[in-house]
């Protein structure tokens, strides 16, 4: 089984320029979040999906931020535009159905310059 | 908000010694406690959990207690090997509701 899978791991960008974070869930999961991890906050909610609708956002920093998901496989997470505060890992996440275990990507590491 | 407080945020233990990191938490409808670990580069994953319906649950060396009175739970790993080194997160939520997480615990296990 291929796990969640995230693209780009890495990501260097100029401030201004529009980033856009790609996450495929595991199949058959029906629930998908984005998390956003730097040292001082830690792990921070930013999204999730049910059923590919979004089910809360509040955790969306600004309207710079923006999230999709247009079917059960793919998603994506999409900063315009970017500022340097906004270097993090990003991590999506799925699961089955909540309650339950999450099963983590291996995150995209955006540095914004 | 913060509904669950973790800590210590980094702890140094010698091999084979006992790792303790502790968390609280606010909301008492909460009824599943995770314990995620993280490995540099990787993405967090399930390490163990429990529900309030027992006050202990051990997976080989790796115990977690908790105290619902006191609103606390904790993560004890026992005989700690330096490949235990990792980020620790506890997490807890309620229902179908999205999981609130600790703001982690660097661990470092030396020889």
């Amino acid at each position: 089984d291929a796990g969640v899978i995230q693209s780009p791991r890495h990501e260097v960008t100029e401030m201004g320029q529009e980033v856009t974070l790609r996450c495929k869930p595991i199949s058959g999961h029906n629930s998908l979040f984005w998390y956003r991890q730097t040292m001082m906050r830690g792990l921070e909610l930013l999204i999730y999906f049910n059923n590919n609708v979004p089910i809360d956002d509040s955790g969306m920093p600004e309207d710079r931020f923006s999230a999709k998901m247009p079917n059960a496989s793919f998603s994506t997470l999409k900063i315009q535009p970017s500022e340097p505060r906004d270097s993090a890992v990003y991590f999506c996440a799925s699961i089955p159905n909540p309650p339950g275990e999450l099963f983590f990507g291996e995150g995209s590491r955006l540095t914004v310059l | 908000q913060q509904q669950v407080k973790q800590s210590p945020q980094s702890l140094i233990v010698q091999k084979g010694g006992i790792s303790i990191i502790n968390c609280a938490y606010e909301n008492t409808a909460f009824d599943y406690f995770p314990w995620y670990q993280q490995f540099p580069g990787k993405g967090p994953a399930l390490l163990i959990a429990i529900r309030p319906d027992v006050s202990e649950k051990k997976e080989g060396r790796f115990t977690i207690s908790f105290n619902k009175s006191a609103k606390q739970f904790s993560l004890h790993i026992m005989d700690s090997q330096p490949g235990d080194s990792a980020t620790y997160f506890c997490a807890a939520n309620f229902g179908n509701e999205k999981l609130t997480f600790g703001t982690g615990t660097r661990l470092t296990i030396i020889p």
